[in-house]
């Protein structure tokens, strides 16, 4: 059972225009959120994160929006640059007990044209 | 200040070899993770470690060995490798509370044919 969702394989954008990226989640103990990059042959980098008891976290072009009835996440990249092209995975921990440990979503790969 | 360094980058195994998938940190952290990912889907985690001496399943773990006898290194064990394994294997490390970033090697590319 896939807890974390990310429904679009790709996504490809102007430059300069808004990503959004969205991602949907199962489990109501889940109270902490990330985002990854993955550029090809690289590990995945962190982006940013929010935590449950915020509805929006913001990083310079990066904003983090959460919505927790809708179980539901999204990532907002303005404006978007060439440099963004990747995938991004969205994660999500349910709890210290839980030893730190991320469920990932699929991963959609982002494509910013010139 | 290295971060996580996996080796090998790339290996090809044959079917029933074995081979130990090494990870090393210089962050000092106390938690490390084994995720594999394959093609179009996201990262699996197969082990986790909490520190030095203490190791623990994660979703995926059957084939798999870990150990952790220093805060620094978390080499990941396959026995008997099967087609099923074929995979990109990445370590991570963290301070490990909850919404801690991990901080991923760059991955080991294994084929099992």
């Amino acid at each position: 059972d896939q807890q974390v969702k990310q429904n679009s394989p790709s996504l490809s954008v102007q430059e300069g225009r808004i990503s959004i990226l969205n991602c949907d989640y199962t489990n109501s103990m889940f109270d902490y959120f990330l985002w990854y990059k993955k550029y090809p042959a690289e590990g995945p980098t962190f982006l940013i994160s929010i935590s449950s008891i915020k509805d929006k976290n913001e990083d310079g072009r990066f904003t983090v929006f959460l919505n927790k009835s809708a179980k539901h996440l999204s990532l907002h990249i303005v404006p978007s640059q060439p440099g963004d092209s990747a995938v991004y995975f969205c994660a999500a921990s349910e709890g210290y007990n839980q030893g730190g440990k991320l469920i990932f979503g699929q991963g959609t790969e982002l494509s910013v044209k010139p | 200040n290295a971060g996580v360094t996996q080796t090998p980058k790339f290996r090809i195994l044959k079917i029933g070899q074995s081979m130990t998938l090494q990870c090393a940190q210089d962050m000092n952290h106390n938690y490390m993770y084994w995720y594999r990912q394959d093609p179009g889907m996201g990262l699996k985690l197969i082990y986790y470690s909490v520190g030095a001496g203490i190791t623990d399943k994660g979703e995926v773990p059957n084939g798999y060995n870990v150990s952790r006898s220093t805060t620094e290194d978390f080499p990941l064990r396959l026995e008997l490798a099967a087609p099923s394994q074929t995979s990109v294997y990445f370590c991570a490390s963290s301070y490990g509370q909850t919404g801690s970033p991990l901080h991923f090697g760059n991955g080991t590319r294994l084929t099992v044919t």
